[in-house]
């Protein structure tokens, strides 16, 4: 089954930095959906671009998608402690189908 | 809305023993679905349900396995029996339509099998 990977699998940056976190999957796709996950918690959803969009925004949140080249990327602006989570992309071919998560990457926000 | 309602939150059973986790979707969200997170495997897509219906449960480990789905506000995973790597954090999630949007996760049932 197609399944996102995210790169890096972790990341540590200073407050107020950038974050940058790319994934890349396997087959043609629906849409692409990012989730973040704090310790001991569940998925909560950010954000979804469909397989027609090329770049999303939401507050600072940023979000592009290459179809051609099987990617996407998330890019958090001026990061701060409470970002610190894991990181997933998820995929799905068809909406009938259940999202395939990755492995994650594990963000890290130093003060 | 309380969001997705997923109980009990912490189980501990020992080998052998019957465990029933459940699941309260969001009302009106038609499709629902469990998950397994591991360190080593991720998050596994086990089964899922729209409409009430089981569309895909190929996910599902083994015939120890099962879950129901008897309307619209309520599911069961059931483990019987039990085995030490079934110890696992089980995610149910409830969508509007699939995965046309965005899934809510519950907060999980974090399960130990001793």
């Amino acid at each position: 089954s197609q399944q996102g990977e995210e790169d890096p699998q972790a990341l540590s940056i200073q407050e107020g930095e950038n974050a940058t976190m790319n994934c890349s999957y396997k087959t043609s796709i629906n849409n692409l959906q990012w989730y973040r996950q704090n310790s001991g918690r569940g998925l909560v959803h950010l954000i979804l671009i469909r397989s027609n969009e090329r770049e999303k925004h939401s507050g600072r949140l940023r979000v592009t998608l290459d179809t051609s080249k099987k990617s996407s990327s998330l890019l958090i602006t001026a990061s701060r402690a409470a970002d610190t989570a894991s990181y997933f992309c998820a995929t799905a071919s068809v909406p009938i189908d259940g999202l395939t998560f990755g492995k994650g990457t594990h963000l890290i926000i130093q003060p | 809305d309380a969001g997705v309602i997923q109980s009990p939150r912490h189980e501990v059973t020992e080998m052998g023993q019957e465990v029933t986790l459940r699941c309260k979707p969001i009302s009106g969200h038609n499709s629902l679905f469990w998950y397994r997170q591991t360190m080593m495997r991720g998050l596994e897509l086990l089964i899922y349900f729209n409409n009430n219906v089981p569309i895909d449960d190929s996910g599902m480990p083994e015939d120890r396995f099962s879950a129901k789905m008897p309307n619209a506000s309520f599911s069961t995973l059931k483990i019987q029996p039990s085995e030490p790597r079934d110890s696992a954090v089980y995610f149910c999630a409830s969508s509007f339509d699939g995965a046309n949007y965005g899934y809510t996760f519950g907060s999980g049932t974090r399960l130990t099998v001793v």
